[in-house]
């Protein structure tokens, strides 16, 4: 298996525009997660969905935020519109999902280095 | 609602030495305790898990960790340090829910530097 697939995996952006990132989560895999890491926050969960059901966006900051999973292999995580303090890396992981089985880990993509100037 | 702390933002050990990177957890029931590692400009990886059974558990790259739960504590080891081992690691928790897989609490990580 490929892996989690994100791209692009670097996007610079002027302020004010939309950007759009994307993830391909492991074939089988029932729940993806997006997550946002910069140095002063360390990682944060923005959103999770289950059987491409959207369980808990509380981690969205802002409604500029959105999030979705049209089918079981694609997430796109769109920013709009975008300002400087949006630049971070953005993490997809996906996970298997076995009813009570709360051992299963995630696994992450390479991540998306995201810059708005 | 369950957390995760690493005391230590840095640790510095040489190279042929022991390591430890410290975590404690809190967590209503049994808790799932996972290490992750991040290079750089890489996404996390996996390390290893406690889930139930032994409290010393093995992972990938030679590391284990100790579940303590007495101390709430997971906290990584190794029995001799290499170069290839600076990174940033992740200590995460998550707690017993019957609904389901719920997300995991990642603490700040640790970076760890290993000099030759």
């Amino acid at each position: 298996d490929a892996g989690v697939i994100q791209s692009p995996r670097h996007e610079v952006t002027e302020m004010g525009q939309e950007v759009t990132l994307r993830c391909k989560p492991i074939s089988g895999h029932d729940y993806l997660f997006w997550y946002r890491q910069t140095m002063m926050r360390g990682l944060e969960l923005l959103i999770y969905f289950n059987n491409n059901v959207p369980i808990d966006d509380s981690g969205m900051p802002e409604d500029r935020f959105s999030a979705k999973m049209p089918n079981a292999s694609f997430s796109t995580l769109k920013i709009q519109p975008s300002e400087p303090r949006d630049s971070a890396v953005y993490f997809c992981a996906s996970s298997p999902g076995l009813a009570y089985h709360q051992g299963n880990e995630q696994f992450f993509g390479p991540g998306t280095r995201l810059t708005v100037l | 609602a369950q957390s995760v702390a690493q005391p230590e933002d840095q640790v510095n050990v040489a190279e042929g030495n022991p390591l430890t990177v410290k975590c404690t957890y809190s967590v209503s029931g049994n808790p799932y305790l996972f290490w992750y590692v991040q290079y750089p400009n890489r996404g996390l990886q996996f390390l290893l898990k406690y889930i139930t059974g032994d409290n010393l558990v093995k992972g990938s790259y030679g590391f284990e960790a100790e579940f303590n739960k007495s101390q709430t504590s997971f906290h990584l080891k190794k029995p001799s340090a290499l170069v290839s081992d600076s990174a940033l690691y992740f200590c995460a928790v998550r707690g017993f829910r019957n609904s389901g897989n719920t997300p995991l609490v990642f603490g700040k990580g640790t970076r760890l530097s290993v000099i030759a």
